[in-house]
């Protein structure tokens, strides 16, 4: 039972373009939730994280959008630089008393230069 | 500062053998957990600990796994009798709490690549 979703697993966008990446999930108990981004031999990295009370979040280049009554989530990235090819996942957590996250399989961004 | 780290960075182990990773969190970090990523899978939620107690460890995928933590800092993951199965990257994180929210951001090492043969 996947209740976190990333459908496409690759996206190949161009240099100073914008790069959308999707997410969906199905338990309505998650209230929050990040984007991590993974290079290979590597642990995943923090990028940026939503409260379900909130439906947006801007870190300089990095915005992540949450839709709560779709259930769905996109991080936008702009301009997308060749630094950004990477496997980014998401993730979220609920009030189940740990706070453990529950990943979605990643997508592999590639960036054009 | 000092992230989250990890040894081995690799281990090669065959088939039977017991192994222990272990997972030094960031300073004062009282939240930690243990993940695992299988060849194209996401990452899959193994233990998590506050301090020293393990509140769940749902994600174990069996008895031969188990972990224990110490003076709310350093972990170790001990897997018995590997299976080739068990071949994928441990990563272990940590957060400042687990109530919730920011507090939550969880910081990953690098990881342990396992391969048993």
């Amino acid at each position: 039972d996947q209740q976190v979703k990333q459908n496409s697993p690759s996206l190949s966008v161009q240099e100073g373009r914008i790069s959308i990446l999707n997410c969906d999930y199905t338990n309505s108990m998650f209230d929050y939730f990040l984007w991590y981004k993974k290079y290979p031999a590597e642990g995943p990295t923090f990028l940026i994280s939503i409260s379900s009370i909130k439906d947006k979040n801007e870190d300089g280049r990095f915005t992540v959008f949450l839709n709560k009554s779709a259930k769905h989530l996109s991080l936008h990235i702009v301009p997308s630089q060749p630094g950004d090819s990477a496997v980014y996942f998401c993730a979220a957590s609920g009030d189940f008393g740990n706070e453990k996250l529950t990943f979605g399989t990643g997508t592999r961004l590639t960036i054009i230069p | 500062g000092a992230g989250v780290s990890q040894s081995p960075s690799n281990k090669v182990t065959e088939k039977g053998k017991d192994v222990e990773l272990r997972c030094d969190p960031i300073s004062g970090h009282t939240a930690l957990y243990w993940y695992r990523q299988s060849l194209g899978q996401g990452l899959e939620f193994l233990i998590y600990f506050q301090g020293n107690s393990a509140p769940d460890k749902s994600g174990l995928p069996s008895d031969r796994f188990s972990a224990e933590r110490t003076g709310g800092s350093v972990s170790t993951l001990t897997i018995q009798r590997t299976q080739q199965e068990d071949s994928a990257v441990y990563l272990c994180a940590s957060s400042l709490a687990s109530s919730g929210g920011a507090a939550n951001t969880q910081y990953f090492g690098p990881g342990t690549r396992l391969t048993v043969l």
